[in-house]
């Protein structure tokens, strides 16, 4: 079965060291993978999503994500955490050639804490 | 937000009644979604939408029922209401290609009395 798992359910960083939020996946095929953001009381955010090419992919507000297809994972990454970094952080996978099926996979979301 | 609205922001009801929420879009998309998220259950999908009248199930569409006759307006009804559909709903939408990114709206948070 396709399935997304993010192992942590919190991560505590402190504010100004670098931050990684976990994702692996199980998905058949070249998967396409997304990021998204969710701070309090409000919907999703696009951060950022890995198509094709480079393993590395730059995203939003300073986020950026490596894919690692052998270890089938693509961790969130941030080289220096900002208090205001602290949100709910989703990774979605879609499976490539599902016809009219566009539907998302979800992991059940990582809690970033930063600490100032 | 990507130029999508949902109405209503907030609604509290009665366990038995109908209730049907809007999604609005302004882009002219194809695809548009119905999730509810509850927590430690992240996002679930409950129906989408190809295309005007082309709706599917998700993971999780009993008791729900959608509708789509034109292209910016996707709705969500719940036929009667239960307290386990006390949530938050998220529309969403996408162009429709299958590299697309997914674009959500603000929110309904749904409590069923």
């Amino acid at each position: 079965a396709q399935s997304v798992a993010q192992p942590e359910d919190q991560v505590n960083v402190a504010e100004g060291n670098p931050l990684t939020v976990k994702c692996t996946y199980s998905v058949s095929g070249n998967p396409y993978l997304f990021w998204y953001v969710q701070y309090p009381n409000r919907g999703l955010q696009f951060l950022l999503k890995y198509i094709t090419g480079d393993n590395l992919v730059k995203g939003s507000y300073g986020f950026e994500a490596e894919f690692n297809k052998s270890q089938t994972s693509f961790h969130l990454k941030k080289p220096s955490a900002l208090v205001s970094d602290s949100a709910l952080y989703f990774c979605a996978v879609r499976a490539p050639n599902a016809g009219n099926n566009r539907k998302l996979i979800w992991g059940l979301g990582t809690s970033l804490a930063v600490n100032p | 937000d990507a130029g999508i609205t949902q109405s209503p922001r907030h609604k509290v009801t009665e366990t038995g009644t109908p209730v049907t929420l809007r999604c609005h879009q302004t882009e002219n998309h194809r695809y548009m979604y119905w999730y509810r998220q509850d927590p430690g259950h992240g996002l679930r999908l409950i129906h989408y939408s190809y295309g005007v009248k082309d709706t599917d199930k998700g993971e999780v569409s009993d008791g729900y029922s959608v509708s789509r006759s034109k292209t910016e307006d996707f709705l969500l009804t719940l036929e009667s209401a239960t307290s386990s559909q006390t949530s938050v709903y998220f529309c969403a939408i996408s162009r429709g290609e299958v590299t697309d990114t997914q674009y959500f709206g603000p929110g309904t948070r749904l409590t069923v009395l």
